[in-house]
């Protein structure tokens, strides 16, 4: 998989909008845009995926650069129990074998 | 209710002792996965299996040791020979292809077992 690069830490205040962003600027042509989540002591939680086109669900939006070298994930409203872990990772779809790799990972922290 | 149950939730290790971390799943996946993570760190993938009697070392297997006899189950073994066993373990899996041939590869992960040693 392509490597991605997140900020380690951002901050927030609750009811505001947060944007965390992803940089992955050797992402291939079939490489899909994963957006997982992590809660304190839980294991981790898809979010949102996308390819070209931005993205929205119930739990967030994903805004994607148009050359797709890096994307953008949105919450609209943070609140309290936003606060996790936010992992971007790229999933190649062309392949029939892959090796799902997690970095570090973007520490979101909601202030009440 | 569909999902991934690892357990159990806590887990101590003598030490020299085998100590296997259960994980099932009912999703139908034919995917499956054991990851470890360390304070403060990502994922560190240990082994992964795409199909029934078949798995593959991931980037850490050394001291570790899996099985994959049924579709549901992935039960991973800690050997004495893994000298710093001490870390959250999180199983998960996915499918590999949908039926229009072009994979989800979403990944569904269980509770996680915090293995500490003793």
């Amino acid at each position: 998989d392509a490597k991605t690069t997140q900020p380690n830490s951002m901050e927030s205040n609750e009811e505001e909008p947060v944007h965390l962003p992803c940089n992955h600027s050797t992402i291939s042509g079939t490489d899909y845009i994963h957006w997982y989540r992590q809660l304190p002591s839980q294991g981790p939680e898809y979010v949102i995926h996308g390819l070209t086109s931005n993205v929205n669900n119930r739990m967030a939006s994903l805004a994607i650069a148009e050359d797709r070298k890096s994307s953008t994930l949105i919450l609209h409203r943070a609140t309290l129990r936003d606060a996790a872990v936010y992992y971007c990772i790229l999933r190649d779809m062309a392949g029939g074998s892959y090796i799902p790799t997690f970095g570090r990972g973007t520490s979101l922290i909601v202030h009440p | 209710d569909g999902g991934i149950t690892q357990s159990p939730k806590y887990l101590f290790r003598k030490e020299g002792q085998n100590v296997t971390l259960s994980c099932e799943q009912n999703l139908n996946h034919d995917a499956m996965y054991w990851y470890r993570q360390d304070p403060g760190q990502g994922l560190r993938l240990i082994y992964y299996s795409q199909i029934v009697n078949d798995f593959q070392k991931g980037d850490i297997a050394e001291g570790y040791s899996v099985s994959r006899e049924k579709k549901e189950s992935f039960p991973l073994t800690v050997t004495s020979a893994q000298k710093n066993p001490t870390a959250f373990y999180l199983c998960a899996s996915s499918t590999v292809r949908s039926s229009s041939g072009r994979a989800k590869n979403i990944q569904y992960f269980g509770a996680g077992t915090r293995l500490s040693v003793l």
